[in-house]
Parts: structure tokens; sequence; C-alpha cells
């Protein structure tokens, strides 16, 4: 699987949109890039993924430049229950029966 | 509803003793999955199912077992729990046709003393 970096943390202000950057610089051409989150001591929710296309769902827009070496989620309009840490995962679509591997991610605080 | 569930949510126990961790969902997936989570070391794999006859050993195995009594149904066994199998456990399910969209349920948080 490709590496991924990401910020240890943003903030946001509830109701602003969350811009949350991941960079894949070695994201091979049969990768996606999946998005998941995880709320505190919660399982990992699965939010989005996308090969080279914008994509767009009822939780999130996952936007991947042309290049594909990195991409932003996108949480429209932030709200407190956002608050969790996110993690950008680069996989080929069937890897096999491994581990996700979910790294550190990013803790996104969502304020009032 | 919750679509993956986990019983129970909390457990104490101690050394020596049998533990089962049970998990069951309503998606209609094919796969299941046991992980566990420790701070600071992320997500590791113990056990995944492709269907009910097809089990296999993630990457932490040792000292646990697991059983898929029904496509919808996979328990997780600890024989002789020991104090560092204290973690957070995690179910997930997947489709057949995609490993990496992964649904977990709400965690079973184990302590052993």
């Amino acid at each position: 699987d490709a590496k991924t970096t990401q910020p240890p943390s943003m903030d946001c202000a509830e109701g602003r949109a969350a811009n949350l950057p991941c960079n894949h610089s070695t994201i091979s051409g049969n990768e996606y890039v999946y998005w998941y989150r995880q709320i505190h001591s919660q399982g990992p929710q699965y939010i989005i993924h996308g090969l080279k296309n914008n994509e767009t769902n009822e939780m999130a827009s996952l936007i991947i430049t042309e290049d594909r070496k990195s991409s932003t989620l996108i949480l429209p309009h932030a709200t407190l229950r956002d608050t969790a840490v996110y993690y950008c995962i680069v996989r080929a679509l069937n890897s096999g029966y491994s581990t996700l591997t979910f790294g550190k991610g990013t803790m996104l605080l969502v304020s009032p | 509803d919750a679509d993956v569930t986990q019983t129970p949510r909390n457990r104490i126990t101690k050394t020596g003793k049998r533990i089962m961790l049970e998990c069951s969902q309503t998606k209609g997936h094919d796969r299941m999955y046991w992980y566990r989570q420790d701070p600071g070391l992320g997500l590791r794999l113990i056990y995944y199912s492709f269907d009910v006859k097809d089990i296999n050993k993630g990457e932490i195995s040792d000292g646990y077992s697991v059983s898929r009594q029904a496509q919808a149904k996979f328990s997780l066994s600890l024989e002789s729990a020991i104090p560092n199998q204290t973690a957070l456990y995690f179910c997930a399910t997947s489709d057949r046709d995609s490993y990496n969209e992964q649904f977990f349920g709400p965690g079973t948080r184990l302590t052993v003393l």
C-alpha cells in the first residue's frame, strides 16, 4: 500500500467546511484513496473512496488531484459530531486479506 | 438499529478465564473480521472469515480462536485470557467484492486483570 501523509490535527468552526488534506505521492495506478474516521472509542466508519474522479456522497466529498498525488476530504458543513480522527488509506481495490492500515490520521476538532 | 452489533460492550475478567465476544450483522455481507486496537498500535487483524466454511488467521491470532456460526455471526474466544489481551476489540464486515469498505461494530472493551 502506498504511504500517506496527513497533518496531525486541524480545527474547524461548526457550520464551516472542513478540508482535510492527504498526500500520497507514491500511489500506483490501480490504487484507490479511501477515507475512514473514528470517533473516540467507537468503531472506524467508512466515509468515501475514489480512484481519480471527484466523488460525493451524503457524508462528504473527495477531491483527487489530476496527478493523483494528493487528495482532500471535504465535510461541507461540519458539526460537533464530526469531531474525530480521519484516516486516509491508499489500497488497490481488492488488496487481499490484510489489515486496513490506518496510520495516525488527522484529529479534527470542530468547535462551536 | 445498528448493522453490526457486538456483545458485550464492556467486560472485566481475570487471568485464565475463557471469554467469548460475539458479533452479529444484518448487512448480508459474506466477509467478517476481528480486530484489536491498542493505544499507539492502531488496528491489528486477529482473524477473518470469507464465509461459514472459510476462516483465516490474521497477524495476531495466537491466544485467540473464532467460530463462524452462520453468515451473520462471528465469535471470538480467548481460551485463557491474559493481561496483555486487554484492548478494544472490533468486529467488521465487508461485501465479497470490496474488502476495503469495511463496516465496524461499536467495539468491546475488554480488561483482563
